[in-house]
């Protein structure tokens, strides 16, 4: 059955560090994988995906996502968070063979 | 272009009692989900639709029965709430590389 791990509960960063959320999948091909994040009351909005190709995948707000087959993994990263940045992010893996599978978020704390 | 839209937005239901919650996408859209958020557990998904007339279970269907009314339409229902399904419903859209989501409906069972 896939799966995903998000191993982080909490993160805090200071506005202007540097940020990497991790997520490590459990699928049985290759897979599609997906961040979205949520602001408090919000609904989910697509943050990156990847299919195929290359495994350094750029998103929306500065995001950037790799890929990385042989460590299972999927790890979003940003230069310098600001503190709109703050909400919960979610790793998720599908295809579209099968339904997509949440991992159960990483809540981002920005730091003045 | 509206997405995905569920209704309603906030409910408030006592034990026992039934509600259906709606959700309507325009973008054609063979397949569509439903979610449940709780604190700490991610999504789970409850039930989906790979296509019109078909439905399945998800990881916590208990509780829960859905229609597939048409392509655009998709409804979770609650036939006798219980306090354990308190929580944010979401309705998902999905064309097989991206899953485009409503706003969600908090609801409460007391």
């Amino acid at each position: 059955a896939q799966s995903v791990t998000q191993p982080d509960i909490h993160i805090t960063v200071s506005e202007g560090a540097s940020l990497e959320l991790r997520c490590n999948y459990s699928y049985g091909a290759t897979p599609y994988l997906f961040w979205y994040v949520q602001s408090p009351g919000q609904g989910l909005q697509l943050l990156l995906k990847y299919f195929s190709g290359d495994t350094l995948v750029q998103g929306i707000k500065g995001f950037e996502a790799e890929f990385k087959r042989s460590q299972s993994s999927f790890n979003l990263r940003k230069p310098s968070v600001h503190w709109s940045d703050a909400a919960e992010y979610f790793c998720a893996v599908g295809s579209g063979y099968s339904t997509l599978t949440f991992g159960k978020g990483t809540m981002l704390l920005v730091s003045p | 272009n509206a997405g995905v839209t569920q209704t309603p937005k906030f409910q408030v239901l006592k034990t026992g009692q039934s509600m259906t919650l709606q959700c309507a996408q325009d973008m054609n859209h063979n397949s569509m989900y439903w979610y449940r958020q709780d604190p700490g557990m991610g999504l789970r998904l409850i039930y989906y639709s790979a296509s019109e007339g078909t439905t399945d279970k998800g990881e916590v269907p208990n509780g829960y029965n859905v229609s597939r009314l048409n392509k655009r339409e998709f409804s979770l229902r609650l036939e006798s709430a219980a306090p354990s399904q308190t929580s944010v419903y979401f309705c998902a859209s999905w064309d097989r590389t991206e899953a485009f989501f409503g706003q969600g409906t908090r609801l409460t069972v007391v």
